[in-house]
């Protein structure tokens, strides 16, 4: 159980181009999900916790405007990055927790997207 | 603000070994959740083990347990019998309240065949 997925798992773009990434809970419904982005050799960094029906809240220094994240269902958040550099290029990793049960508090976590931003 | 603090950037433990990862973090709070997660060449994070910070037991999850000492804000994770899938990332973490997730910097571990 508490399974989390993540399209796509890899993805190159242009510069200039926008990028959607999809984040899903399979087995059980999350009103919270998380982003992430993570360097090479380094820890996660919070990009933005994203809450089912409302707006994302973004860390201290995340450009909401580059960094759209909506928040559809229970089941499903979506990162675009928008007007893509290649600095954005990371990965970008998604959790979320439950919504219901003993494990509210724990985040599961998506496999990554690799992005690439030539 | 809480801060989470992984002091071995590398551990390496020969196949079949114990090997124990420390993890230290700093709260005023008296109730909290502590997390060891695991991140393989593949970078999925993989929850290991979770820790509630009223319990006093320690949480055990087969080869994997933890020795959670509140008082002195420690959180260590031991690994019995070790494996080389157990090869990875890891990385300790804390969550207070509806707070977000705080990482420590991450432990390597190497395991020797």
């Amino acid at each position: 159980g508490a399974v989390v997925s993540q399209h796509p798992s890899r993805v190159i773009c242009k510069s200039g181009t926008s990028v959607k990434i999809e984040c899903r809970s399979l087995d059980f419904q999350a009103t919270t999900m998380f982003w992430y982005r993570q360097f090479p050799k380094q820890s996660l960094m919070l990009m933005a916790t994203s809450n089912e029906g409302s707006k994302a809240t973004y860390e201290q220094g995340v450009e909401k405007d580059k960094f759209l994240i909506n928040h559809a269902s229970l089941t499903l958040s979506t990162l675009t990055v928008t007007s893509a550099h290649p600095e954005d290029s990371s990965f970008y990793i998604c959790s979320a927790s439950p919504h219901s049960g003993g494990t509210t508090d724990t985040q599961y976590f998506g496999p990554g997207t690799r992005l690439t931003v030539l | 603000a809480q801060t989470v603090t992984q002091s071995q950037p590398e551990m390496s433990v020969q196949e079949a070994e114990t090997v124990t990862l420390s993890c230290t973090y700093d709260t005023s709070e008296s109730d909290y959740y502590l997390f060891w997660y695991k991140q393989p060449p593949s970078r999925q994070m993989i929850l290991v083990i979770r820790q509630e910070a009223y319990k006093q037991q320690n949480a055990t999850e087969n080869r994997f347990s933890v020795n959670f000492q509140k008082a002195a804000k420690s959180f260590s994770l031991k690994i019995s019998d070790s494996q080389l899938g157990d090869a990875a990332m890891y990385f300790c973490a804390f969550l207070q309240g509806a707070q977000k997730l705080v990482f420590g910097q991450g432990t390597r571990l190497t395991i020797n065949p």
